[in-house]
């Protein structure tokens, strides 16, 4: 099982342009989830999926898009990137359920210029 | 709303040592707690998790975690800490209403020394 798997590793965007961040689970996991990480700021939710077809909000949604392809992709868009999207973008899935943890990708370095 | 703290930015300790990793929490009602780590260039690993029972949690690793709900706290502490457990290390909370949002810490830089 190679878990969950996130393209491109890196990107470098100019401001205004826009670009899709893939995310793809082997896991059979109802759940997906979008987090950026920033430094001393630990990891804040953009989007989730509960369950295909599905999807809501986190904590900083804004300046981004989100679609649940099937049960294993889960897409995130920046329309017109702007620099302060420049971050660690990770990807997340869980069987579902509050109880269950989350098992990460390894992560998309964005630098928006 | 849901938060967490994890007070101490860097904890440094010698191989050998024992460490400890200081996490409280803010949520209405019961919570479920979580620990995770991130080492360098990777993602994040499930450590451990408290939902329910006993207050001493064992995880990977030989790190474990007890819950004290009159602190809030969800300490992480591994008896003996090695060099190959430097790493950043979260702390994260989730409610018990229909929220599926998990609240992360800012996280703790581990440096454990030979």
């Amino acid at each position: 099982n190679a878990g969950v798997t996130q393209t491109p590793k890196f990107q470098v965007l100019k401001t205004g342009q826009s670009m899709t961040l893939q995310c793809a689970q082997d896991m059979n996991h109802n759940s997906m989830y979008w987090y950026r990480q920033d430094p001393g700021m630990g990891l804040r939710l953009i989007y989730y999926s509960a369950s295909e077809g599905t999807t809501d909000k986190g904590e900083v949604p804004n300046g981004y898009n989100v679609s649940r392809l099937n049960k294993r992709e889960f897409s995130l868009r920046l329309e017109s990137a702007a620099p302060s999207q420049t971050s660690v973008y990770f990807c997340a899935s869980s069987e579902g359920g509050k109880v269950n943890e989350q098992f990460f990708g390894p992560g998309t370095r964005l630098t928006v210029l | 709303a849901q938060s967490v703290a994890q007070p101490e930015d860097q904890v440094n300790v010698a191989e050998g040592n024992p460490l400890t990793v200081k996490c409280t929490y803010s949520v209405s009602g019961n919570p479920y707690l979580f620990w995770y780590v991130q080492y360098p260039n990777r993602g994040l690993q499930f450590l451990l998790k408290y939902i329910t029972g006993d207050n001493l949690v064992k995880g990977s690793y030989g790190f474990e975690a007890e819950f004290n709900k009159s602190q809030t706290s969800f300490h992480l502490k591994k008896p003996s800490a090695l060099v190959s457990d430097s790493a950043l290390y979260f702390c994260a909370v989730r409610g018990r209403s229909n929220d599926y949002k998990l609240s992360f810490g800012a996280g703790t830089t581990v440096t454990v020394r030979a």
